[in-house]
């Protein structure tokens, strides 16, 4: 079974204070891992996806890495607007087409 | 461009009131279709999903059910909501296949009072 652990669950920082965001899976031959942007109220917005260790996507402040058993999320010089939950996310090769979702980690940005 | 819609946004409904979300994609064929239920503070949990029409998979026992008369369209129904039916409802598309991100649609706020 596909499982997915991130952490922190709640982080603050403080504007430009640099830091990263973790998911660990475990996951039978791996299909993707995804990051998605939450903010209240609204469904998840689409990040990135990795397919292999040793990839590196960048949007803007936003970094996310892979390795063969965790990925981090790293946000360089947050403003208040990249606050937001992040949630992971990982697909396995088992045959069905279902992700399997972390908790999430809730991210605030001071000012 | 792809996008999708879910109505309504938000939805207060009696105990024992029926139930019908609808979800339509836009720009894609063939979608995978998803519905997820989000609690406050928990998890998105996996109701059902989808790989064609008429072709629904459940993930969890419950009184909701789902359909899919069109190919890019994507009911969520119950016959008589319960208090624990209360949550955010997210309808999700992805490309057909694996490995494959998903995108959400804005969500549906449903109250059961």
């Amino acid at each position: 079974e596909d499982q997915v652990t991130q952490s922190p669950e709640a982080l603050r920082l403080q504007e430009g204070e640099s830091s990263s965001l973790n998911c660990s899976y475990t996951v039978s031959g791996l299909r993707g891992l995804f990051w998605y942007r939450q903010d209240p109220g609204k469904g998840p917005e689409f990040l990135f996806t990795l397919y292999s260790a040793g990839e590196e996507k960048e949007k803007e402040r936003l970094k996310a890495t892979l390795t063969k058993k965790e990925s981090f999320l790293h946000i360089t010089a947050p403003k208040p607007e990249d606050s937001a939950t992040y949630l992971c996310a990982v697909q396995g090769s088992g045959g069905s087409y279902i992700p399997t979702f972390g908790r999430g980690t809730s991210l605030i940005v001071h000012p | 461009s792809q996008t999708i819609h879910q109505w309504p946004a938000t939805l207060v409904q009696p105990v024992g009131s029926p139930l019908s979300l609808e979800c339509t994609v836009e720009g894609t064929s063939n979608p995978n279709l998803y519905w997820y239920r989000q609690a406050a503070g928990r998890g998105l949990q996996l109701l059902f999903y989808s790989v064609g029409i008429g072709q629904i998979s459940s993930e969890v026992p419950q009184n909701l059910s789902a359909s899919r008369p069109q190919d890019r369209q994507f009911i969520l129904s119950s016959k008589k909501l319960l208090l624990s039916d209360s949550g955010f409802y997210l309808c999700a598309w992805s490309v057909l296949g694996t490995g494959n991100e998903q995108f959400f649609g804005p969500g549906t706020r449903l109250t059961v009072l």
